[in-house]
């Protein structure tokens, strides 16, 4: 199974602040990578797919870039309603894996 | 608009079985495939299984294979996930979610879960 290692694994940041979060995947999965937001108590939502496409109606201060191994989930300018855990999933193959999540803070 | 509604959680016993419901509305639920992500307390996403849109293909995580089984039911809109044996590390809300038509397999709609609790 194709391992993903979401780094950092919690972040603290302040509003205006630019975050990157990370994930690398243990072999080539092409662009086949989704990035997902979840707050507590509440299902993930789908915020980039293929590696950098945006999800309609997804703020564009979200971008996503990478391919082969190495990803990553960019926030220009992080809004109070960010603050929430990330996670990165991979479709290129089964099983589906997903990254253990980065948990971002307000510093 | 697209909905998903699972139903079905509740509290069993080690070795019981219990069987998850989602209901799909808003969208061509034929045409989708589907697939059950679990999320045990205070823990990360783990993905379940897959069924296209067909029942053609079928996947399982190693964590269920032999013991769940995905199934779809197109004329009533229904997405199943059959649990037998069930044991402690099974505990999770367990949600629904659609794949993505404009993408590689992304997860574009999500139920919002149901909680399994697996304890004597």
């Amino acid at each position: 199974a194709i391992q993903l290692t979401q780094s950092p694994s919690s972040l603290s940041a302040s509003v205006g602040d630019r975050v990157t979060i990370t994930c690398r995947a243990s072999q080539g999965i092409s662009s086949a990578l989704a990035w997902y937001q979840q707050k507590p108590g509440k299902a993930p939502k789908l915020l980039i797919y293929d590696a950098s496409s945006l999800e309609s109606g997804v703020p564009s201060r979200f971008s996503g870039s990478g391919s082969g191994t190495d990803f990553t989930l960019t926030i220009s300018s992080l809004q109070p309603e960010d603050f929430a855990t990330y996670y990165c999933q991979q479709f290129n193959s089964h099983p589906r894996t997903f990254g253990q999540g980065t948990k971002l803070e307000i510093k | 608009e697209v909905q998903l509604v699972e139903s079905g959680g509740g509290l069993v016993k080690p070795g019981g079985s219990l069987r998850l419901s989602c209901a799909a509305s808003g969208f061509t639920f034929s045409s989708y495939s589907m697939n059950w992500v679990r999320q045990a307390p205070g823990k990360g996403l783990e993905w379940v299984s897959s069924i296209s849109s067909s029942s053609s293909y079928i996947y399982y995580a190693d964590s269920v294979k032999g013991r769940f089984t995905i199934s779809r039911d197109n004329a009533k809109n229904s997405l199943f996930l059959q649990m037998n044996s069930l044991r402690a590390e099974d505990t999770a809300v367990y949600y629904c979610a659609r794949v993505n038509p404009y993408g590689s397999g992304s997860y574009d709609y999500w139920g919002q879960g149901t909680l399994v609790t697996v304890s004597s």
